[in-house]
């Protein structure tokens, strides 16, 4: 199956310094998605991007399809940002909908 | 408009107890999935549905069952619980995807899921 790998595998920041996250996968797949899961445990989406670049606040993302990464930068880091960062390449099923695999994460803590 | 909903949220098992994981969505999504997250880990792929009636295996589907009655519910069985089980797992759901949908149209909405610990 995929192969996907996250580096770095974890991260310490001080409160407003910047992050760059990747994550590479083994084959062509239809997207790719980001997700942070809080400190409760909790899946949110932050973005669905098979290619190109899309920004949300300080939070963007950048997916390479053809070199097979995908990058997550983190500007002026918060405390809030802390967890896990997720991403997952989408494989469409038959007859619909997305069979995702995951990464192992990369752990964030930011500190004031 | 609740979501995707899982019950319980903490369970502790008996090794060969069997039980019921819930999972219901009011979203009118056509496709259900579970997943396992162990410590370290990613979330895997146990079982999925891209309709009533209609189910299929995923990365890690031994050791648990599935039904899908209903377009709301879509629960897993473990009909003989192991300490391997031990995980947290979620229940995802999406719409269908369509031609000319628009893009992200089938982006999964998780649950908040449900800590299970078999003994």
């Amino acid at each position: 199956g995929i192969q996907v790998e996250q580096s770095p595998p974890d991260l310490i920041l001080q409160e407003g310094a910047n992050s760059t996250l990747r994550c590479n996968f083994s084959d062509s797949v239809n997207n790719l998605q980001w997700f942070h899961q809080n400190p409760w445990g909790q899946l949110i989406n932050l973005f669905y991007i098979p290619s190109g670049t899309k920004q949300n606040g300080r939070l963007s993302a950048t997916t390479v399809a053809t070199e097979r990464y995908s990058l997550l930068y983190i500007s002026s880091s918060q405390t809030t940002d802390s967890g896990v960062y997720f991403c997952a390449v989408v494989l469409l099923v038959t007859g619909g909908g997305n069979k995702l695999t995951f990464g192992t994460g990369t752990q964030l803590k930011v500190e004031l | 408009n609740a979501g995707v909903t899982q019950t319980p949220k903490f369970q502790v098992l008996k090794t060969g107890q069997s039980m019921t994981l819930q999972c219901a969505q009011d979203m009118n999504h056509e496709y259900m999935s579970w997943y396992r997250q162990d410590p370290g880990m990613g979330l895997r792929l146990i079982h999925y549905s891209v309709g009533a009636g209609i189910t299929d295996q995923g990365e890690v589907p031994n050791g648990y069952n599935v039904s899908r009655s209903t377009t709301e519910d879509f629960p897993l069985r473990l009909l003989s619980a192991a300490p391997s089980q031990t995980s947290v797992y979620f229940c995802a759901s999406s719409y269908r995807g369509r031609p000319g949908a628009l893009p992200g149209a089938n982006v999964l909405t998780f649950g908040a899921g449900s800590r299970l610990t078999v003994l």
